[in-house]
């Protein structure tokens, strides 16, 4: 079965410093893995994603994300955090074995403090 | 802009009503995917429709049902509504070139469900 697991509900950085969500998948084939973003009262927008090419993976916004098999991590970074940042963040995982169902974390808060 | 529109916006119904949401998938997109999203929490998957049939179902009960039709439109139906069905509905389109296809998923707005 695949799932992820996102630590640390809430993340506050100061603007211009860097951004790191965490997120770890379980998954007992080679994973696909996103990560979504969310802003108050609107859908999801995909910032990334890895599909088994290279294990760094750069998004929109200034956003990338390293796929590190040994950890099973897939954690997002940002070297600056900015106020449009702010927002709620989804790492998923694709199962594979159920057509492409979706898998997704519990969200982190992302707060930037000017 | 994804090009994945939903509607209504936001709905409030009472418990035992049913309720139907729409949404309209990119042009060309064979897969359509439905999420609950509680608030505070991450998005559930509902079903997956691949070219009108059913392609997969999460862990929800019978008295939530889905449609997708040619025109790359597609419905969620929720009968007998309780009040833990209020949340945000999300639906995505995707490509899908198969039934199992990985391709990424563009999701609508959604609609913001209030059941009292």
């Amino acid at each position: 079965a695949q799932s992820v697991t996102q630590l640390g509900s809430h993340v506050s950085v100061s603007e211009g410093a860097l951004v790191l969500l965490r997120c770890n998948y379980s998954s007992s084939v080679p994973p696909y893995l996103f990560w979504y973003v969310q802003y108050p009262n609107q859908g999801l927008q995909l910032l990334l994603k890895y599909t088994s090419a290279a294990t760094l993976v750069k998004g929109i916004n200034g956003f990338e994300a390293e796929f590190k098999k040994s950890e099973t991590s897939f954690h997002l970074t940002k070297p600056s955090a900015h106020m449009s940042d702010a927002a709620e963040y989804f790492c998923a995982v694709i199962s594979g074995n159920t057509g492409n169902q979706f898998y997704f974390g519990t969200g982190t808060s992302l707060t930037v403090i000017p | 802009e994804t090009g994945v529109t939903q509607s209504p916006t936001h709905l409030i119904k009472t418990r035992g009503q049913q309720v139907t949401l729409r949404c309209s998938s990119q042009s060309g997109h064979n897969t359509v995917s439905w999420y609950q999203q509680a608030l505070g929490q991450g998005p559930q998957f509902i079903f997956q429709y691949y070219r009108e049939e059913e392609n997969g179902r999460g862990n929800f009960p019978p008295r939530f049902s889905g449609l997708q039709f040619p025109n790359y439109s597609s419905e969620l139906n929720v009968n007998a509504l309780e009040l833990d069905d209020s949340a945000l509905y999300l639906c995505a389109s995707s490509l899908g070139t198969t039934s199992s296809s990985t391709d990424t998923q563009y999701f609508g707005p959604g609609t913001r469900l209030t059941v009292l």
